[in-house]
């Protein structure tokens, strides 16, 4: 299984502002996701990131509110803009492995006051 | 579309009780099922999975038996512990559709010394 790693591990972040949260994997995979996870909910996928192409996004996610890069196989960032309250979640990064597995970041904590 | 209806909880145990979650799925093909955990403050990690039918898949005295003929993925462990709390999250991926992972909605176990 892949080792992930995500920074922040948490932050506090006024309204208005943007984060960018960074996911590190220990070896190269194509396929890279990012999730979100709302206080006591459980995961919803925002978008998919394919080295070299442009994430796809699901619905109700927007590339300008969450941008997100993919510059190599081993790396992808997401950018969570213009933040409200409502954006304080969880997110999580990660990796497919054999048989349809994903591997999961510790995530990183977010809150939006 | 795929889709994963999982008991929610919470659920609260004593210690060396019986645990039962009752996970069922709608998918088309032939998905892969997953068993996640978070513990407090973490993020997921795949506690064990199951490829085809009647695979059953194991795991720190964890159980869950791919059971095709009722689209079920029920997890089990005869004797639970107070290290074993946490949110539990049924998932699926794959089938027709090969990319996309679905989670229930998460059951929070709690155990009581």
């Amino acid at each position: 299984s892949a080792v992930i790693s995500q920074k922040p591990s948490r932050d506090i972040c006024q309204r208005g502002t943007s984060l960018t949260i960074q996911c590190q994997v220990d070896s190269q995979v194509t396929m890279m996701f990012w999730y979100r996870q709302q206080p006591g909910q459980s995961l919803t996928l925002i978008a998919t990131a394919n080295q070299g192409s442009e994430a796809t996004y699901e619905s109700g996610f927007v590339i300008d509110k969450f941008p997100i890069s993919r510059p190599n196989l081993t790396f992808s960032t997401l950018t969570v803009s213009n933040m409200s309250p409502e954006d304080s979640s969880i997110y999580l990064c990660s990796v497919k492995g054999g048989t349809d597995t994903q591997y999961f970041g510790p995530g990183t904590r977010l809150t939006v006051l | 579309g795929n889709s994963v209806t999982q008991m929610e909880g919470p659920v609260t145990l004593s210690e060396e009780a019986f645990l039962t979650i009752n996970c069922t799925y709608t998918a088309t093909g032939y998905p892969s099922l997953f068993w996640y955990v978070q513990y407090p403050g973490e993020g997921l990690q795949l506690l064990l999975k199951a490829t085809k039918a009647d695979d059953k898949g194991s795991n720190k005295g964890f159980e869950a038996t791919y059971r095709k003929e009722t689209t079920s993925f029920h997890l089990e462990k005869g004797s639970v512990q107070v290290s074993d709390s946490a949110v539990y999250f049924c998932a699926l991926s794959g089938g027709s559709n090969n990319n996309d992972m679905r989670f229930g909605a998460g059951t929070r176990l709690t155990v009581k010394p």
